[in-house]
C-alpha cells in the first residue's frame, strides 16, 4: 500500500524567511510525485510533477526536489501570498495503478 | 476555459435521503476521480474511472456509487447518506489514466448529513 507522510503539519514563517517542506513516501513503482497548493475553500491547484530521483523543478519562489524516499518543497524568501496548504501525492504502478495517494498536507503561514 | 465543475457546492440534507453530486469536465480527459477531505485525514480517494463504463474502488468506497456513462461526466451517488459522510468532496480529472500527468480539481462540494 502506498503511503505519504508530510512534515511539518504546520509552519509559520516571517516574510523572507526561507524554509523547506518534507514529503516522505513509499510506493510500488513511482509513476509521479505531485505537489499541489490548496487555498481555503478551493480545490488543490497543481504545482509540480517529479518522475525520478534527482529531478528538480522550479516556479517563482518554489523549488521541488526528489529522492528515492522523499521530496522537498523549498520556499525561498516567501511572501504572505504563499500562505496555503501544500499537498504531496504519489501515483504508483502495479496494484496502485490509477490510484493517487495524498499526504495530510502542510499548512504554511507567512507573516508580513 | 478548462475546468472541472461540481454541483452543488453546498448541501445540507438528512440521513437516508438519496443524493447525487454531479461532476463535469470540458478537457476531454480519460481519467476522473472522486475524493473526500476530512480534517486530520487529508484527501482520500473514493472511486476513479479510467474510461467510459470503467470504474474502480479507491481507498474509501463504502457507502458511495459512481457511474461513467459519458466521458465528460462522473456523478457521485450517496444512496442512503449517513452522518459519517459529512465531508468536503472533490472531483478531479486527468489526461493520463496512469496518472503520470497531474489531476485538475473542481472547487469542491461541502456535504452535511444530519
Amino acid at each position: 500500500e502506498d503511503q505519504v507522510t508530510q512534515s511539518p503539519e504546520a509552519l509559520r514563517l516571517q516574510e523572507g524567511e526561507s524554509s523547506s517542506l518534507n514529503c516522505s513516501y513509499t510506493v510500488s513503482g513511482l509513476r509521479g510525485l505531485f505537489w499541489y497548493r490548496q487555498d481555503p475553500g478551493k480545490g488543490p491547484e497543481f504545482l509540480f510533477t517529479l518522475y525520478s530521483a534527482g529531478e528538480e523543478k522550479e516556479k517563482e519562489r518554489l523549488k521541488a526536489t526528489l529522492t528515492k524516499k522523499e521530496s522537498f518543497l523549498h520556499i525561498t524568501a516567501p511572501k504572505p501570498e504563499d500562505s496555503a496548504t501544500y499537498l504531496c501525492a504519489v501515483a504508483g504502478s502495479g496494484t496502485s495503478y490509477g490510484k493517487l495517494t495524498f499526504g495530510q498536507g502542510t499548512i504554511l503561514t507567512v507573516h508580513p | 476555459e478548462a475546468q472541472v465543475t461540481q454541483n452543488p457546492r453546498y448541501l445540507i440534507t438528512v440521513t437516508g435521503k438519496k443524493l447525487t453530486v454531479t461532476c463535469s469536465q470540458n478537457m476531454n480527459h480519460e481519467y476522473m476521480s472522486w475524493y473526500r477531505q476530512d480534517p486530520g485525514l487529508g484527501l482520500r480517494q473514493i472511486y476513479y474511472s479510467m474510461n467510459v463504463e470503467v470504474t474502480d474502488k479507491g481507498d474509501v468506497p463504502e457507502g458511495y456509487k459512481v457511474s461513467r456513462k459519458e466521458k465528460r461526466n462522473f456523478p457521485l451517488i450517496l444512496e442512503s447518506p449517513s452522518p459519517n459522510q459529512t465531508s468536503l468532496y472533490f472531483c478531479a480529472s486527468s489526461s493520463s489514466v496512469g496518472l503520470d500527468q497531474p489531476q485538475h480539481f473542481g472547487d469542491g462540494t461541502r456535504l452535511s448529513i444530519l
